[in-house]
Protein backbone atom coordinates (compact mmCIF):
# COMPACT_ATOMS: atom_id res chain seq x y z
CA UNK A 1 0.00 0.00 0.00
CA UNK A 2 0.70 3.70 -0.43
CA UNK A 3 2.96 5.52 2.62
CA UNK A 4 2.79 8.94 4.13
CA UNK A 5 1.78 11.10 1.40
CA UNK A 6 2.43 14.81 1.64
CA UNK A 7 1.87 17.84 -0.55
CA UNK A 8 2.76 20.02 -1.75
CA UNK A 9 7.11 18.70 -1.66
CA UNK A 10 7.89 22.78 -2.07
CA UNK A 11 6.37 25.99 -1.16
CA UNK A 12 7.30 29.52 -1.55
CA UNK A 13 6.00 31.98 -0.38
CA UNK A 14 6.34 35.44 0.51
CA UNK A 15 6.33 36.59 3.93
CA UNK A 16 3.02 37.58 5.62
CA UNK A 17 0.99 34.81 2.99
CA UNK A 18 -0.56 31.92 4.94
CA UNK A 19 0.01 28.50 3.61
CA UNK A 20 -1.59 25.38 4.24
CA UNK A 21 0.58 22.17 4.01
CA UNK A 22 -1.07 18.29 3.22
CA UNK A 23 -0.60 15.08 4.65
CA UNK A 24 -2.29 12.14 3.70
CA UNK A 25 -1.44 9.46 6.47
CA UNK A 26 -1.20 5.51 5.64
CA UNK A 27 -4.38 4.23 5.66
CA UNK A 28 -6.28 2.40 9.55
CA UNK A 29 -3.17 4.54 10.90
CA UNK A 30 -4.76 6.26 13.66
CA UNK A 31 -2.06 8.16 14.95
CA UNK A 32 -0.73 11.47 13.15
CA UNK A 33 2.10 13.75 13.49
CA UNK A 34 3.94 16.78 12.70
CA UNK A 35 7.11 17.67 13.20
CA UNK A 36 9.43 20.64 11.70
CA UNK A 37 13.37 20.34 10.38
CA UNK A 38 15.19 23.13 10.58
CA UNK A 39 18.29 23.48 8.06
CA UNK A 40 20.95 21.77 10.78
CA UNK A 41 18.26 21.20 13.43
CA UNK A 42 16.71 18.19 14.57
CA UNK A 43 13.21 17.19 14.49
CA UNK A 44 10.76 19.85 16.30
CA UNK A 45 7.53 18.29 17.35
CA UNK A 46 4.42 20.71 16.59
CA UNK A 47 1.53 18.43 17.04
CA UNK A 48 0.40 14.50 17.89
CA UNK A 49 -3.61 13.52 16.41
CA UNK A 50 -4.55 10.19 18.02
CA UNK A 51 -8.24 8.97 17.34
CA UNK A 52 -10.67 10.77 17.92
CA UNK A 53 -8.77 12.08 21.40
CA UNK A 54 -8.11 16.08 21.89
CA UNK A 55 -4.81 16.94 19.82
CA UNK A 56 -1.48 17.23 21.64
CA UNK A 57 -1.19 21.14 20.64
CA UNK A 58 2.35 21.45 23.37
CA UNK A 59 4.52 22.14 20.14
CA UNK A 60 3.04 24.68 17.94
CA UNK A 61 5.55 27.44 18.30
CA UNK A 62 3.07 30.56 18.15
CA UNK A 63 -0.85 30.80 17.47
CA UNK A 64 0.10 31.89 13.75
CA UNK A 65 0.71 27.22 13.81
CA UNK A 66 -3.04 25.30 13.73
CA UNK A 67 -3.45 21.99 12.14
CA UNK A 68 -6.98 20.22 11.76
CA UNK A 69 -7.36 16.75 11.39
CA UNK A 70 -10.65 14.65 9.56
CA UNK A 71 -11.48 11.89 11.32
CA UNK A 72 -8.34 9.45 10.77
CA UNK A 73 -7.38 10.21 7.69
CA UNK A 74 -6.13 13.72 6.04
CA UNK A 75 -4.40 16.51 8.39
CA UNK A 76 -3.83 19.97 7.24
CA UNK A 77 -1.24 22.53 8.80
CA UNK A 78 -2.15 25.78 8.19
CA UNK A 79 0.78 29.01 8.61
CA UNK A 80 -0.70 32.20 8.64
CA UNK A 81 0.91 35.30 7.92
CA UNK A 82 3.98 33.16 7.44
CA UNK A 83 7.62 34.81 8.57
CA UNK A 84 11.07 33.79 7.66
CA UNK A 85 12.12 31.36 10.52
CA UNK A 86 9.17 29.27 9.17
CA UNK A 87 11.37 28.11 6.23
CA UNK A 88 11.67 24.39 6.81
CA UNK A 89 10.69 20.87 6.30
CA UNK A 90 7.78 19.94 7.76
CA UNK A 91 7.36 16.31 8.16
CA UNK A 92 3.95 14.29 8.98
CA UNK A 93 3.91 10.57 10.21
CA UNK A 94 1.47 8.40 10.95
CA UNK A 95 1.66 5.01 13.54
CA UNK A 96 -1.00 2.15 13.68
CA UNK A 97 -3.34 2.16 17.09
CA UNK A 98 -1.39 2.67 19.91
CA UNK A 99 1.19 4.87 18.92
CA UNK A 100 3.10 7.87 20.73
CA UNK A 101 5.78 6.25 18.51
CA UNK A 102 6.36 3.66 21.97
CA UNK A 103 5.31 0.65 20.47
CA UNK A 104 4.85 1.43 16.97
CA UNK A 105 7.50 2.86 14.68
CA UNK A 106 6.24 6.23 12.91
CA UNK A 107 6.19 6.20 8.90
CA UNK A 108 7.41 9.62 7.69
CA UNK A 109 6.07 11.40 4.49
CA UNK A 110 8.99 12.78 2.45
CA UNK A 111 8.01 16.07 4.00
CA UNK A 112 7.11 19.88 2.58
CA UNK A 113 10.25 22.62 1.82
CA UNK A 114 8.70 25.84 2.78
CA UNK A 115 10.73 28.48 1.93
CA UNK A 116 9.26 31.71 2.84
CA UNK A 117 10.89 35.12 1.33
CA UNK B 1 11.10 16.76 30.05
CA UNK B 2 12.24 14.58 27.60
CA UNK B 3 15.63 15.06 25.74
CA UNK B 4 17.65 13.37 23.09
CA UNK B 5 21.80 14.19 22.85
CA UNK B 6 23.62 13.18 19.79
CA UNK B 7 26.98 15.01 20.71
CA UNK B 8 28.20 14.33 16.71
CA UNK B 9 27.24 16.39 14.11
CA UNK B 10 29.16 14.59 11.88
CA UNK B 11 31.19 10.90 11.82
CA UNK B 12 33.49 9.86 9.33
CA UNK B 13 34.44 5.88 8.72
CA UNK B 14 36.31 4.10 6.53
CA UNK B 15 34.37 1.23 4.63
CA UNK B 16 34.57 -1.71 6.03
CA UNK B 17 35.48 -0.26 9.61
CA UNK B 18 33.15 -0.76 12.79
CA UNK B 19 30.68 2.50 13.25
CA UNK B 20 29.90 4.24 16.37
CA UNK B 21 27.00 6.92 16.02
CA UNK B 22 26.27 8.34 20.01
CA UNK B 23 23.15 8.92 21.64
CA UNK B 24 22.12 9.91 25.30
CA UNK B 25 18.94 10.82 26.49
CA UNK B 26 17.13 11.97 29.28
CA UNK B 27 13.13 10.78 30.38
CA UNK B 28 11.27 10.48 33.57
CA UNK B 29 10.42 6.74 33.86
CA UNK B 30 11.52 4.13 31.68
CA UNK B 31 12.62 4.82 28.33
CA UNK B 32 11.15 3.66 24.78
CA UNK B 33 14.27 4.21 22.44
CA UNK B 34 14.48 4.09 18.40
CA UNK B 35 17.17 5.14 15.88
CA UNK B 36 15.79 6.33 12.54
CA UNK B 37 17.79 7.18 9.51
CA UNK B 38 17.43 9.48 6.63
CA UNK B 39 18.61 8.84 3.07
CA UNK B 40 19.39 11.65 0.14
CA UNK B 41 16.22 12.86 -1.19
CA UNK B 42 14.30 10.16 1.20
CA UNK B 43 12.17 10.40 4.17
CA UNK B 44 13.05 8.99 7.76
CA UNK B 45 12.84 5.37 8.03
CA UNK B 46 12.62 3.43 11.18
CA UNK B 47 15.54 1.42 11.81
CA UNK B 48 15.02 -0.25 15.21
CA UNK B 49 13.89 0.22 18.45
CA UNK B 50 14.41 -0.78 22.26
CA UNK B 51 11.38 -1.13 25.00
CA UNK B 52 12.52 -3.75 27.07
CA UNK B 53 14.36 -7.17 27.29
CA UNK B 54 17.85 -7.80 25.65
CA UNK B 55 19.96 -4.42 25.96
CA UNK B 56 21.34 -5.20 22.36
CA UNK B 57 18.65 -4.50 19.60
CA UNK B 58 19.33 -5.97 16.06
CA UNK B 59 17.78 -3.86 13.55
CA UNK B 60 17.65 -3.34 9.49
CA UNK B 61 20.91 -3.32 7.80
CA UNK B 62 22.87 -5.60 9.94
CA UNK B 63 22.79 -2.37 12.86
CA UNK B 64 22.49 -2.68 16.19
CA UNK B 65 22.22 -0.13 19.33
CA UNK B 66 23.02 -1.31 22.85
CA UNK B 67 20.60 0.43 25.61
CA UNK B 68 22.98 0.92 28.96
CA UNK B 69 20.53 2.50 31.25
CA UNK B 70 23.34 3.87 33.62
CA UNK B 71 24.80 5.81 31.48
CA UNK B 72 21.93 6.41 29.84
CA UNK B 73 22.62 6.37 26.34
CA UNK B 74 21.54 4.29 23.11
CA UNK B 75 24.51 4.13 20.75
CA UNK B 76 24.12 2.70 17.41
CA UNK B 77 26.58 0.40 16.02
CA UNK B 78 27.75 -1.43 12.42
CA UNK B 79 30.39 -4.35 12.73
CA UNK B 80 31.53 -3.23 8.82
CA UNK B 81 30.35 -0.01 7.39
CA UNK B 82 29.32 0.72 4.30
CA UNK B 83 29.67 3.25 1.63
CA UNK B 84 25.45 3.07 1.44
CA UNK B 85 24.85 3.70 5.15
CA UNK B 86 25.89 7.67 4.23
CA UNK B 87 23.09 9.11 5.94
CA UNK B 88 21.71 11.31 8.65
CA UNK B 89 21.14 9.10 11.72
CA UNK B 90 18.48 10.54 14.51
CA UNK B 91 17.92 9.07 17.81
CA UNK B 92 14.54 9.31 19.70
CA UNK B 93 12.78 8.85 22.99
CA UNK B 94 9.49 8.50 24.39
CA UNK B 95 8.18 7.93 27.77
CA UNK B 96 5.64 6.10 26.20
CA UNK B 97 2.63 8.43 26.76
CA UNK B 98 4.39 11.43 25.18
CA UNK B 99 5.43 12.10 21.36
CA UNK B 100 8.67 10.88 20.17
CA UNK B 101 11.32 13.64 21.05
CA UNK B 102 14.23 13.60 18.46
CA UNK B 103 18.00 14.54 18.48
CA UNK B 104 19.72 16.64 16.24
CA UNK B 105 21.03 14.00 13.85
CA UNK B 106 24.28 12.46 13.36
CA UNK B 107 25.43 12.99 9.55
CA UNK B 108 27.73 9.27 8.55
CA UNK B 109 29.92 9.96 5.62
CA UNK B 110 31.58 6.06 4.94
CA UNK B 111 34.70 6.52 2.73
CA UNK B 112 35.45 4.14 0.14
Amino acid sequence: GAGVSQSPSNKVTEKGKDVELRCDPISGHTALYWYRQRLGQGLEFLIYFQGNSAPDKSGLPSDRFSAERTGESVSTLTIQRTQQEDSAVYLCASSPRGGTGANSPLHFGNGTRLTVT
Amino acid sequence: AQSVAQPEDQVNVAEGNPLTVKCTYSVSGNPYLFWYVQYPNRGLQFLLKYITGDNLVKGSYGFEAEFNKSQTSFHLKKPSALVSDSALYFCAVTSGNTPLVFGKGTRLSVIA
